[in-house]
């Protein structure tokens, strides 16, 4: 099975940095996914990391570490409008499942 | 359509009463996910579909939950005798395929209160 934990809330201020951690325990690993989920909506699409480092998408970053069951979420130049869940998300040996964190939710201040 | 979309968005239903939920994956996506979102929890996986192979219903939490997609497009999930623990929201979500590498897309939810 997979056991994936990440912080439950997080707060930072507006124009700041957070960085979101994500460590998993799995029996297979297929790629690690980030999805952003604000409240009453779906969650979107953030990365899909597969291979070890740094995957970079303008003010989203995403890491792995495959040796280490590792990965962070790093969000710059943080905007009201990123106050949201983001949800750790891990593919399985059975390459189309996901297992899912229960989620980090950010709270970003003015 | 352009994203995937799930009906109904908000059901209140009675304990023992059934409940069907609807999804409508992205066209030309032939992979097709349920899962179900607790307050405070995780997403927990259900079911998923691929094609015409053999669903994996490994996730479903009792006999009284079931889905089928007909057609491979469509799918409707439905909990007979619902529990005030069957709570939740339902996201239905689909990928181009079920392999690694394919991105999942997920619909609006279906938030179902069993009173």
């Amino acid at each position: 099975g997979q056991n994936i934990d990440q912080p439950t809330e997080m707060t930072a201020t507006e124009g700041a940095i957070v960085q979101i951690n994500c460590t998993y325990q799995t029996s297979g690993f297929n790629g690690l996914f980030w999805y952003q989920q604000h409240a009453g909506e779906a969650p979107t699409f953030l990365s899909y990391n597969v291979l070890d480092g740094l995957e970079e998408k303008g003010r989203f970053s995403s890491f792995l570490s495959r040796s280490k069951g590792y990965s962070y979420l790093l969000l710059k130049e943080l905007q009201m409008k990123d106050s949201a869940s983001y949800l750790c998300a891990v593919r399985g040996p059975r390459d189309y499942k996901l297992s899912f964190g229960a989620g980090t939710t950010v709270t970003v201040r003015a | 359509g352009a994203g995937v979309s799930q009906s109904p968005s908000n059901k209140v239903t009675e304990k023992g009463k059934d409940v069907e939920l609807r999804c409508d994956p992205i066209s030309g996506h032939t992979a097709l996910y349920w899962y179900r979102q607790s307050l405070g929890q995780g997403l927990e996986f259900l079911i998923y579909f691929q094609g015409n192979s053999a669903p994996d219903k490994s996730g479903l939490p009792s006999d009284r939950f079931s889905a089928e997609r007909t057609g491979g497009s469509v799918s409707t999930l439905t909990i007979q005798r619902t529990q005030q623990e069957d709570s939740a929201v339902y996201l239905c979500a689909s990928s181009l395929q079920g392999g690694a590498g394919n991105t999942i897309y997920f619909g609006e939810g279906s938030w179902l209160t069993v009173v």
